[in-house]
């Protein structure tokens, strides 16, 4: 299994500011997805951050809304840029092993003021 | 295009009920991953059971059981003797596999569906 940590658990931000959201796994992992979930809705994927290479991205998201960084097989970043009231949402990272489940970390509750 | 549907969006039980969360998919894929994810009103996603798209066993996890029936496209989920602490949204969700690895692609999630389990 894998054990997924991310920070900050929640935030409260301004319009117009940027949130980054790290996502930290307990073991090498080379796919990782990030997901957002809008209140009382499902998740949708974001991006998949693979090491050593760059994000790709959903249709839409951009690259300069969603910045993704993938430094190391342990570790992401997923930058909300520019925020507005409609970001408010929870962000998740997840990891795939091979030959393992999906495993996904706690979550980012974010409001947008 | 994959697809999955929880045409539930919500089910009330009394405790000690007999409940089955229903789960129909689309894909054009031969092989791919099923799961099923609970999310407690705390928030996290707990993964509850990931099936092959070989293996068509049905599988009994405590008062938890996965009937999965390739021929209607269905993965349902049926909680025997509901609790109260079963009250969570349940996401069913499809992954294609990427490789003879085994390794799997983003998930695929239906709507979800919301459980209310009443003492």
């Amino acid at each position: 299994s894998a054990v997924i940590s991310q920070k900050p658990s929640r935030d409260i931000c301004q319009r117009g500011t940027s949130l980054t959201i790290q996502c930290q796994v307990d073991s090498q992992v080379t796919m990782m997805f990030w997901y957002r979930q809008q209140p009382g809705q499902s998740l949708t994927l974001i991006a998949t951050a693979n090491q050593g290479s760059e994000a790709t991205y959903e249709s839409g998201f951009v690259i300069d809304k969603f910045p993704i960084s993938r430094p190391n097989l342990t570790f992401s970043t997923l930058t909300v840029s520019n925020m507005s009231p409609e970001d408010s949402s929870i962000y998740l990272c997840s990891v795939a092993p091979p030959t393992d489940t999906q495993y996904f970390g706690p979550g980012t509750r974010l409001t947008v003021l | 295009a994959q697809k999955v549907t929880q045409a539930q969006t919500e089910i009330s039980v009394v405790e000690k009920e007999d409940v089955t969360l229903d789960c129909v998919y689309e894909t054009r894929d031969t092989t791919y991953y099923l799961f099923w994810y609970k999310q407690p009103p705390s928030g996290e996603l707990v993964f509850l059971i990931r099936r092959n798209s070989f293996d068509e066993q049905n599988e009994i996890s405590g008062r938890y059981s996965w009937n999965f029936q390739k021929s209607t496209s269905s993965f349902n989920f049926t909680i025997t003797a509901s609790q109260v602490v079963d009250s969570a949204v349940y996401f069913c969700a499809l992954s294609e596999i990427l490789n003879y690895g085994g390794s799997q692609g983003n998930l695929i999630f239906g709507k979800g569906t919301k459980l209310s389990v009443k003492p």
